[in-house]
């Protein structure tokens, strides 16, 4: 079975400080891919980053950047310098590899950052 | 490019009345999804599609639910009767392959009274 575990339910920061969102999930599967998207207030949901089960490389994009160890079974994402703008939803998904196939969504995160 | 349209944006129905929400996938793209978002629930899948065809509607709720797909560039998803617990935000989401994301629709908001 697939899971996607998003144990922080709320965060709240103070603008410039740095916050890491924790993502745990689970598959029986060695191919999957992982990813991050964030629903701001609007209500759209923005991709921000899709990881292959391969490369566990960590990723850095501007004040973003992400976590994936395998023998944890974790994919945590770090926002650097926190700010406003970054107040949103944040959800971690998984999905197997065959094509065509749907994301498994986790909870979500709350976070808030306050100026 | 355009992204992923979803109409309505909003809809306000009375229950018992059918509801016809609309997704029209980025063009080239080959797999087309349905989900719901609701407080309790999160995001959840109901179906999908791969070049047109169904492929697993595991999560629609029941058969007051159905989704068509009649061609590449439109799919419908049906609720008849809209039932109160029906009321959540639906998105419409499309990629281009297997190694890709998906692109997530503005999503539609459904209150069923």
């Amino acid at each position: 079975a697939q899971k996607v575990t998003q144990a922080q339910t709320e965060i709240s920061v103070v603008e410039k400080e740095d916050v890491t969102l924790d993502c745990v999930y689970e598959t029986r599967d060695t191919t999957y891919y992982l990813f991050w998207y964030k629903q701001p207030p609007s209500g759209e949901l923005v991709f921000l980053i899709r990881r292959n089960s391969f490369d566990e490389q960590n990723e850095i994009s501007g004040r973003y950047s992400w976590n994936f160890q395998k023998s944890t079974s974790s994919f945590n994402f770090t926002i650097t310098a926190s700010q406003v703008v970054d107040s949103a939803v944040y959800f971690c998904a998984l999905r197997r590899a065959q094509a065509g196939t749907a994301l498994i969504f986790g909870k979500g995160t709350t976070l808030s950052v306050s100026s | 490019d355009a992204g992923v349209i979803q109409s309505p944006r909003h809809e306000v129905t009375e229950m018992g009345q059918e509801v016809t929400l609309r997704c029209k996938p980025i063009s080239g793209h080959n797999s087309l999804f349905w989900y719901r978002q609701t407080m309790m629930r999160g995001l959840e899948l109901l179906i999908y599609f791969n070049n047109n065809v169904p492929i697993d509607d595991s999560g629609m709720p029941e058969d007051r639910f159905s989704a068509k797909m009649p061609n590449a560039s439109f799919s419908t998803l049906k609720i008849q009767p809209s039932e109160p617990r029906d009321s959540a935000v639906y998105f419409c989401a499309s990629t281009p392959g297997q190694s890709y994301e998906q692109y997530f629709g503005p999503g539609t908001r459904l209150t069923v009274t």
